[in-house]
């Protein structure tokens, strides 16, 4: 089956550093979605990207669509403490098609 | 965030009790899925439902039993579980269409430990 390459596997940083972290694919996707987990919690969408090419940015975090469908990257400027946590990308063909998690990027921001 | 609700938020089971997970969604979605996740697993997707029918079952065992009475809500029924099944089970729901820009909304999840 489909399989999501998520690196770096976890990250340490000082506060006011940017971070960048990024996913793979074996085959192409149609969407490339950004989640973030706080411990004992669900994932949290941060950012959803449906074309090619597409950049996106939601405050301080930017995610790009690659244009061979099959990465995508996600950028943390200026991180904060508060940007602690897991950072899943997840994949899908679209319509009924299930989506395809990476296992995760654990951020740790020392202050 | 109350899009996608989940009780209880923990539950501690014995491997011969019957226990049920609750799910509801307030997006107006028409899919809801189950996921299981493990520490250093990717999530494990159990089941999805569509428009209240089940279109997905990931070779779960039978000792994990959905249900899903109508489009807003879901349950996942449990009984003699293994203490490997303590994880965090996550329900999601998402908009399935024909546009394909599927994005799923997770709940808070259900930390679950079986003894």
């Amino acid at each position: 089956g489909q399989q999501l390459n998520q690196s770096p596997q976890s990250m340490f940083i000082q506060e006011g550093e940017d971070v960048s972290m990024n996913c793979t694919s074996s085959s192409i996707f149609n969407t490339w979605l950004w989640y973030k987990q706080d411990p004992g919690e669900g994932p949290v969408l941060l950012i959803a990207l449906y074309k090619a090419g597409e950049l996106t940015s939601n405050g301080r975090l930017t995610a790009q669509f690659g244009i061979t469908r099959k990465d995508s990257f996600l950028n943390i400027s200026a991180s904060i403490p508060s940007d602690v946590g897991i950072y899943f990308c997840a994949g899908s063909l679209g319509g009924s098609e299930k989506l395809v998690f990476g296992k995760g990027t654990k951020l740790t921001v020392n202050p | 965030e109350t899009g996608v609700t989940q009780t209880p938020r923990h539950l501690v089971m014995g491997m011969t009790n019957k226990k049920s997970l609750k799910c509801e969604q307030h997006l107006g979605h028409n899919a809801m899925y189950w996921y299981k996740q493990s520490a250093k697993k990717p999530l494990e997707l159990m089941f999805v439902y569509n428009f209240k029918e089940q279109t997905e079952n990931n070779s779960v065992p039978s000792r994990f039993s959905p249900e899903c009475p109508n489009s807003s809500h879901l349950f996942l029924h449990l009984h003699t579980l293994q203490p490997e099944d303590s994880a965090l089970y996550l329900c999601a729901s998402s908009q399935l269409g024909t546009s394909g820009q599927e994005t799923q909304y997770f709940g808070p999840g259900t930390r679950l430990l079986v003894l």
